[in-house]
């Protein structure tokens, strides 16, 4: 057990609609991650946050966006859902002067 | 941009084999290295890291060395067992000033036989 829950475990939902994964990081962390991983990109990096701000940008698209908020646990949106975004989505954390990422168990997201 | 580079698999070995699973990075800085782990059905597991040239990384009988001179972090195991059947990824740590982020490799399939 890493210390990095994910909510929900599983998520089947239509094209176009809207969905919230939530992630909370290992006690004391200030940094959260957010990864893609699908058959087809491997495991891609979307969004970093540190403390509530944003930190670095990866491949997110503009449907996607995410926030992470005073308690130090994040959240991401997903929009106007098409089937190409079904995929696993892992959150991560890590402390402030250290490299290593710990990663949640994920959210496997299905779009009909 | 820094990416990462896998031996293809999927690879499978009987019980005891030797394992190795190659991986090649190419970096501007000198980037963290590491080697994830992930079970059937579960998210990624840290194995090893090394941060810096000639560091070797060892966990569960697994290592890896960083060789900066050929930009290789290759792991190995002497003995595999069953219960080493994963999915294990390298990475690397991209890091400029605050911000950071892990770039993958495309992961490489262990299976172990009895």
């Amino acid at each position: 057990d890493s210390g990095v829950t994910q909510t929900p475990k599983h998520l089947i939902t239509a094209t176009g609609q809207r969905v919230t994964l939530r992630c909370s990081p290992r006690s004391g962390d200030l940094s959260v991650y957010w990864y893609q991983q699908s058959l087809d990109q491997g495991l891609q990096f979307l969004i970093q946050y540190y403390n509530g701000e944003e930190r670095a940008k990866g491949n997110i698209l503009e449907r996607f966006s995410a926030q992470q908020f005073p308690d130090l646990h994040s959240e991401l949106n997903l929009s106007s859902l098409e089937l190409g975004d079904s995929a696993l989505y892992f959150c991560a954390s890590s402390g402030r002067y250290n490299d290593e990422q710990y990663f949640g168990p994920g959210t496997r997201l299905t779009v009909t | 941009g820094d990416s990462v580079t896998q031996m293809e698999g999927p690879v499978t070995l009987s019980e005891e084999a030797f394992l190795t699973i190659n991986c090649t990075y190419t970096a501007t800085g000198y980037p963290s290295l590491f080697w994830y782990v992930q079970y059937p059905g579960e998210g990624l597991q840290l194995l090893l890291k090394a941060t810096k040239a000639d560091d070797k990384g060892s966990n569960k009988g697994f290592e890896a060395t960083y060789r900066k001179e050929t930009t290789s972090f290759h792991l190995e195991k002497g003995s595999v067992q069953v219960s080493d059947s994963a999915v294990y990824f390298c990475a690397l740590s991209d890091r400029i000033g605050g911000a950071q982020k892990l770039v993958f490799g495309q992961g490489t399939r262990l299976t172990i036989n009895p």
